[in-house]
């Protein structure tokens, strides 16, 4: 299976400031076809998932311009410029390559 | 898009319990769909999938244990969880899988809650 590491347990954030989680595959997400299948969600509290950056870097229809996401075949980054106090929940990084689909352990943000 | 599961409930271990998910707002038929489960304070834990053509497959935790179906008449998705664990408690979600790529997940329920005990 392939694993998800992710990292920071948790982050603490400013108003205005930004953010970047971590997330490391256990194996490259690069299939034949050129596309690197690394997700990214956010679980709002008391909320269901919610899809933000599809492919490792194209943003979901929705999703504000502050989230990017970047990375290489195992190691990805996604980053929350000018974070807001809407923000708040726990992000999840996953690998749609492969079954079974993964998911990272996820990285709470709070707001200070 | 709505996704609304229900069936959720308490569960002695070794029981079981059958879990719908009631979809509405698109062509339930055309659509692969995904189970994915969170155990109380933990993270997202992946269970089952079925494509559009009821081709299914699980994880290894629960192979052999649950059956993901599905009722294209009735736009409604199931899982049936036989020989339950306490292990197996947690709030299950039903997803969408995204036309183009279904292993994604772009839509999802807000879960319905299993927990087994005695």
């Amino acid at each position: 299976d392939i694993v998800l590491t992710q990292a920071p347990l948790s982050v603490s954030v400013t108003p205005g400031e930004s953010a970047s989680i971590s997330c490391r595959s256990s194996k490259s997400l690069l299939s034949s076809k050129g596309i690197t299948s690394l997700y990214w969600y956010l679980q709002k509290p008391g909320k269901s998932p919610q899809l933000l950056i599809y492919r490792m870097s194209n943003l979901a229809s929705g999703v504000p311009d502050r989230f990017s996401g970047s990375g290489s075949e195992t190691d990805f980054t996604l980053k929350i410029s000018k974070v807001e106090t809407e923000d708040v929940g726990v992000y999840y990084c996953a690998q749609f390559l492969e079954y079974p689909l993964t998911f990272g352990s996820g990285t709470k943000l709070e707001i200070k | 898009v709505q996704l609304v599961e229900s069936g959720g409930g308490l569960v002695q271990p070794g029981k079981s319990l059958k879990l719908s998910c009631s979809a509405s707002g698109f062509t339930f038929s055309s659509y692969g769909m995904h189970w994915i489960r969170q155990a109380p304070g933990k993270g997202l834990d992946w269970v089952a999938y079925i494509s559009s053509s009821s081709g299914t497959v699980y994880a290894d935790a629960v192979k052999g244990r649950f059956t993901i179906s599905r009722d294209n008449a009735k736009n409604t998705l199931y899982l049936q969880l036989n020989s339950l664990k306490s292990e197996d408690t947690a709030i299950y979600y039903c997803a969408r899988g995204y036309r183009y790529n279904p292993h994604v997940m772009d839509a999802w329920g807000q879960g319905a809650s299993v927990t087994v005990s005695s």
